[in-house]
């Protein structure tokens, strides 16, 4: 298995521009998990979904987070209009719901 | 509510030292325990777990006992390398809920 694949890895891009990360979990997982990480408020979860239905938003900043899980193998969380604020590495993880959670690399934005 | 309490690091050793990183938790029932470590530049992996009181996981060298009367997990290797230079966190898991993570402890080893 490829394991949870994110893309890009990498995104540079100005303020107010609308941003996309992806996320593909393992399949036969039924849980994903977007985090936030950065060096001030380390670890953060946003969003969570189970069976593609999303079961907490409560830890996405503002309306300008957005996440969709449109069928079980992939999923976005989408920032618009983008923030210097919102820079740090944003983690997908998808879990069959044991506690077991597989990671993907992450995608480390940079606003700027 | 759940929590997880961890020490605060970083915690700098020297190669072939004895680690022990604390972890305490706060949960009702029975929660599983995790460990999991993030290498630079990487997602967080796992690395060991417990699913009940008296279980020992083990993984790569490290070892940690579910501790249900003192409600604790702590991470412990015998012997670390410099490979192991990573940041730790601990994690509970109670059913039918999200895992709660601690905020991670930075071990650094010198060679």
């Amino acid at each position: 298995d490829a394991g949870v694949i994110q893309s890009p890895r990498h995104e540079v891009t100005e303020m107010g521009q609308e941003v996309t990360l992806r996320c593909k979990p393992i399949s036969g997982h039924n849980s994903l998990f977007w985090y936030r990480q950065t060096m001030m408020r380390g670890l953060e979860l946003l969003i969570y979904f189970n069976n593609n239905v999303p079961i907490d938003d409560s830890g996405m900043p503002e309306d300008r987070f957005s996440a969709k899980m449109p069928n079980a193998s992939f999923s976005t969380l989408k920032i618009q209009p983008s923030e210097p604020r919102d820079s740090a590495v944003y983690f997908c993880a998808s879990s069959q719901g044991e506690g077991g959670y597989t990671f993907g690399s992450g995608t480390r934005l940079t606003v700027v | 509510g759940n929590s997880v309490t961890q020490m605060e690091g970083p915690v700098t050793l020297s190669e072939e030292a004895f680690l022990t990183i604390n972890c305490t938790y706060t949960a009702t029932g029975y929660p599983s325990l995790f460990w999991y470590v993030q290498y630079p530049g990487e997602g967080l992996q796992l690395l060991l777990k417990a699913t009940k009181a008296d279980d020992k996981g083990s993984n790569k060298g490290f070892e940690a006992t579910y501790r249900k009367e003192t409600t604790s997990f702590h991470l412990e290797k015998g012997s670390v390398q410099v490979s192991d230079s990573a940041v730790y966190f601990c994690a509970l898991w109670a059913r039918d809920d999200k895992i709660i993570f601690g905020k991670g402890t930075r071990l650094h080893i010198l060679p």
